[in-house]
């Protein structure tokens, strides 16, 4: 079955950087667009990034534009979100998902706290 | 950036009876429109896409309506397991946003 597990996570200082890693299994990974999405605690939803299948297209929300940076390996059927720059505002679950679109698969998340 | 207004913020509903969920767009989305479910402390679940397509075993009693800027989202008979937060999510153009959610808890 179609499996997705985010690593990476964790506690970081305002300015700082972290990656984060989603492994992908249970699927031709090569074949499936993937994207980040993320969660505050408490709040609401917020798309942030997309790489096409190949990982020539990718977009980025303004809000992480410049800061974050998407790529894909698909020899290693991964995703990766590279985060700079990072603010508390920043402090979210974070999750990977397949799909262009829409997202019928996701991972379990993975919190990634900004604070000082 | 599309904004998307979910109403209500919370809707209380008792076991058995149907339960309507609003979501607007601040502008056309065609039916590019998405529906999801999550549960404290796991990932969003697909219920709807295209506006009106049901996700992979997703059982029937969701159904999904609208184009355009105003959509639906019902639940015929909610079940204990329905009690959720619920997402809609236009795909019409970048970037992809999600509507604030609507709580669905258990009258």
């Amino acid at each position: 079955q179609v499996q997705l597990v985010e690593s990476g996570g964790g506690l970081v200082k305002p300015g700082g950087s972290l990656r984060l890693s989603c492994a992908a299994s249970g699927f031709t990974f090569s074949d499936h667009h993937m994207s980040w999405i993320r969660q505050a605690p408490g709040k609401g939803l917020e798309w942030l990034s997309y790489i096409s299948s190949s990982g020539s297209t990718k977009y980025y929300a303004d809000s992480v534009r410049g800061r974050f940076t998407i790529s894909r390996d698909n020899a290693k059927n991964s995703s990766y979100l590279q985060m700079s720059s990072l603010r508390a505002e920043d402090t979210a679950v974070y999750y990977c998902a397949r799909g262009q679109y829409f997202f019928e698969h996701w991972g379990q998340g993975n919190l990634v706290i900004v604070s000082s | 950036e599309i904004v998307m207004t979910q109403s209500p913020a919370t809707l209380s509903v008792s076991p058995g009876e149907r339960a309507t969920l609003s979501c607007r767009a601040s502008q056309s989305v065609s039916s590019n429109l998405a529906w999801y479910q999550q549960k404290p402390g796991q990932a969003p679940r697909l219920l709807i896409y295209g506006a009106s397509t049901r996700a992979t075993g997703i059982p029937a009693r969701f159904s999904g309506s609208g184009s355009g800027t105003e959509f639906t989202l019902t639940i015929s008979s909610l079940q204990s397991e329905d009690f959720a937060v619920y997402y809609c999510q236009h795909y019409n153009n970048w970037p992809q946003t999600f509507g604030q959610g609507t709580k669905v808890e258990i009258k």
